[in-house]
């Protein structure tokens, strides 16, 4: 079970904006300890797509955006196209296990 | 950019040790702190522990008894050893590059561990 709650999957047509929750507590996003977010394409590494909360690295689509609200996080997807299918991961850190990084448990995202 | 290569064993036999290399090119490797990170296959991913330049590390707890990074500043590369091995250690195991102990900016393209007799 991990520290950091995903929901499984999510879906959505071309077009259509998604979201993905990430769903932490007091000892992690709740104690205001930035979130991120990271895409994995089939069969390759995560990529960093989003950092402290609501920041995107150079190259990243504006169509991405992040957001953090009390003890979630959020991350939004408009405009989907087909090769955004992949894997999404939230990453914080917690206080309950000794300065650990932690991972939510993926979020399987699907484009109709 | 900065870029990171894994190397080291496909396979490796239950009880015995784990040992992979991760070779930094673009970036000095006292630019970051460089971390290990593993995924089961079909399942998410697990942070292993970081390790600055100085030496200074940080592990995940649950695997802190039988984990150890190390740096080679010389050699621009850092490695993982993760003793005594069973099935639940087979996975790919990524090296990457993090952002003031932060994030995990960049990253390499991950080295599958095979663990059996």
């Amino acid at each position: 079970q991990s520290v950091l709650t995903q929901p499984p999957s999510v879906s959505g047509a071309p077009g259509q904006r998604v979201t993905i929750s990430c769903t932490g507590s007091s000892s992690n996003i709740g104690a205001k300890y930035d979130v991120h977010w990271y895409q994995q394409l089939p069969g390759t590494a995560p990529k960093l797509l989003i950092y402290g909360n609501n920041n995107r690295p150079s190259g990243v689509p504006d169509r991405f955006s992040g957001s953090k609200s009390g003890t979630s996080a959020s991350l939004a997807i408009s405009g989907l196209q087909a090769e955004d299918e992949a894997d999404y991961y939230c990453q914080s850190y917690d206080t309950s296990l000794s300065g650990s990084r932690v991972f939510g448990g993926g979020t399987k995202l699907t484009v109709l | 950019q900065v870029q990171l290569q894994e190397s080291g064993p496909g396979l490796v036999k239950p009880s015995e040790t784990l040992s992979l290399t991760c070779t930094v090119s673009g970036a000095s490797i006292n630019s970051y702190y460089w971390s290990w990170i593993r995924q089961p296959p079909g399942k998410g991913l697990e942070w292993i522990g970081f390790i600055y330049y100085s030496g200074s590390t940080n592990y995940n707890p649950s695997l802190k008894s039988r984990v150890t990074i190390s740096v080679d500043t010389s050699k621009n590369q850092f490695s993982l050893k993760v003793k005594s091995v069973t099935a639940a250690d087979a996975a790919v195991y990524y090296c990457a590059a993090m952002d003031h102990a932060e994030y995990f900016q960049h990253w390499g393209q991950g080295t599958l561990v095979t663990v059996s007799s």
